[in-house]
């Protein structure tokens, strides 16, 4: 069983449209997280959900929404996408709080190119 | 804020060559250090971590320790194999409990048999 699946794994669209990611894990965890990795490879956190309230919010533009329906559940909704925003979309999850290190399991991504 | 700094460009090595990334971090406090490999075509997955001074991580003959005194977390390999061909991100994470990870450039790792 995956543990943090994300779909869709590509998704080609047009610049303007409305698109949205979805995420769900079977870890138990009670985090989860979006980060996005430019072609570059630099990875940049962009939203962070502990039991389906909003931890983290970074700079991220208001045509960004993660929406959390319960805690094994992330999506991220993209309104009127642009071109900068062709990037590997990287769910993840995590237990808070646990003793030692909190080690972050990520799912396989979901590429989206923005035409 | 906190950060880290890895060594710039990609590393490209022969089969059986030593592997060495650098990295260095800044932060306030004592953070818990990792890295994370990230296959092509897959997501990050944990290599290994440490989660104070001298503490070493260990996982698939990859080794790394923590060192307080010069704020590095330097992986290597002894003998590297054409399937260690990765992206290495080196990570900090604050133990203020928002477990947000603060990630590294990645280093860019193509083995050659």
């Amino acid at each position: 069983d995956t543990a943090v699946s994300q779909t869709p794994k590509y998704l080609v669209t047009q610049m303007g449209n409305d698109k949205s990611i979805k995420c769900e894990q079977n870890l138990g965890h009670d985090t989860m997280y979006w980060y996005k990795q430019d072609s570059k490879k630099f990875l940049k956190i962009m939203f962070s959900y502990n039991n389906k309230e909003l931890i983290i919010n970074e700079t991220v533009p208001n045509r960004f929404s993660p929406k959390s329906p319960d805690k094994a559940h992330l999506n991220l909704h993209i309104n009127s996408l642009e071109l900068g925003d062709s990037a590997v979309y990287f769910c993840a999850s995590s237990q808070r709080f646990m003793t030692g290190a909190n080690v972050l399991t990520f799912g396989a991504g979901s590429r989206l190119t923005v035409l | 804020g906190d950060s880290v700094t890895q060594m710039e460009g990609p590393v490209t090595l022969s089969e059986e060559a030593f592997l060495t990334i650098n990295c260095t971090y800044t932060a306030t406090g004592y953070p818990s250090l990792f890295w994370y490999v990230q296959y092509p075509g897959e997501g990050l997955q944990l290599l290994l971590k440490a989660t104070k001074a001298d503490d070493k991580g260990s996982n698939k003959g990859f080794e790394a320790t923590y060192r307080k005194e010069t704020t590095s977390f330097h992986l290597e390999k002894g003998s590297v194999q054409v399937s260690d061909s990765a992206v290495y991100f080196c990570a900090l994470s604050d133990r203020g409990g928002n477990n947000r990870l603060a990630f590294g450039k990645g280093n860019q790792v193509v083995v050659i048999p």
